[in-house]
């Protein structure tokens, strides 16, 4: 079964700082995309991914910037986070139709 | 753009109800459509999807029917459990050269069920 960590589980940052948020898929997925979730909004798609090198952008990208360095790894920065950037974020990889998703980072912007 | 429209906010249920989400989708074309779940303090996985006209999806007694004359995929459960609390997310994606493209999710429907 597809596996898909992220790290941290929980930050708290202050207005103006800057974040990393790590994301690693184990199951050799081409496809990596980072969502935030909110009340209200569901799940909306940051930036995506279909290899290493590649970032493809999503609904909502503005603040947010991506990285995906190897197969496995992938990053989004908020590099000035805002309080409008507090919200549960979620990875997800795929090979086809499937999105296996990890088990969120709650990030805090105060 | 591509849009999801599904019944808002939260359905509170006892055991043993029918339950039903309802679920429209606007696209330009012919979209795969997808029912996710998410269960307190876990990511979204998949419950079950389909890809054509009448194709009905099923998993863990729930079930929904592509309909592209309504553009519609409604979720329906005969007798719910407390198990199934959850949110409830209909989804719709264009596959892209055989491999997978990217999903765009209603908001949402949060389902209480009480014993």
């Amino acid at each position: 079964e597809a596996a898909v960590t992220q790290s941290p589980r929980n930050k708290v940052t202050v207005t103006g700082g800057n974040v990393t948020l790590s994301c690693r898929q184990t199951n050799s997925h081409n496809y990596m995309y980072w969502y935030r979730q909110d009340t209200g909004h569901g799940l909306r798609l940051i930036h995506y991914s279909y290899g290493a090198g590649n970032l493809q952008i999503g609904d909502v990208p503005d603040g947010y910037k991506a990285t995906r360095t190897t197969q496995e790894d992938f990053f989004l920065l908020l590099e000035l986070a805002s309080p409008s950037q507090t919200s549960l974020y979620f990875c997800a990889s795929s090979a086809a139709y499937e999105q296996y998703f990890g088990p969120g980072t709650r990030l805090t912007v105060l | 753009g591509d849009s999801v429209t599904q019944t808002e906010g939260q359905v509170a249920l006892s055991e043993e109800d029918f339950l039903t989400i309802h679920c429209n989708y606007s696209a330009s074309g012919y979209p795969t459509l997808f029912w996710y779940v998410q269960y307190p303090g876990e990511g979204p996985q998949l419950l079950f999807r389909a890809s054509r006209d009448k194709e009905k999806g099923s998993s863990r007694g729930f079930e929904a029917t592509y309909d592209k004359g309504t553009t519609s995929f409604h979720l329906r459960k005969a007798s719910v459990q407390e198990s199934d609390s959850a949110v409830y997310y209909c989804a719709l994606s264009f596959n892209s050269g055989g491999s997978n493209a990217k999903l765009t999710f209603g908001k949402g429907t949060k389902l209480s069920v009480k014993s």
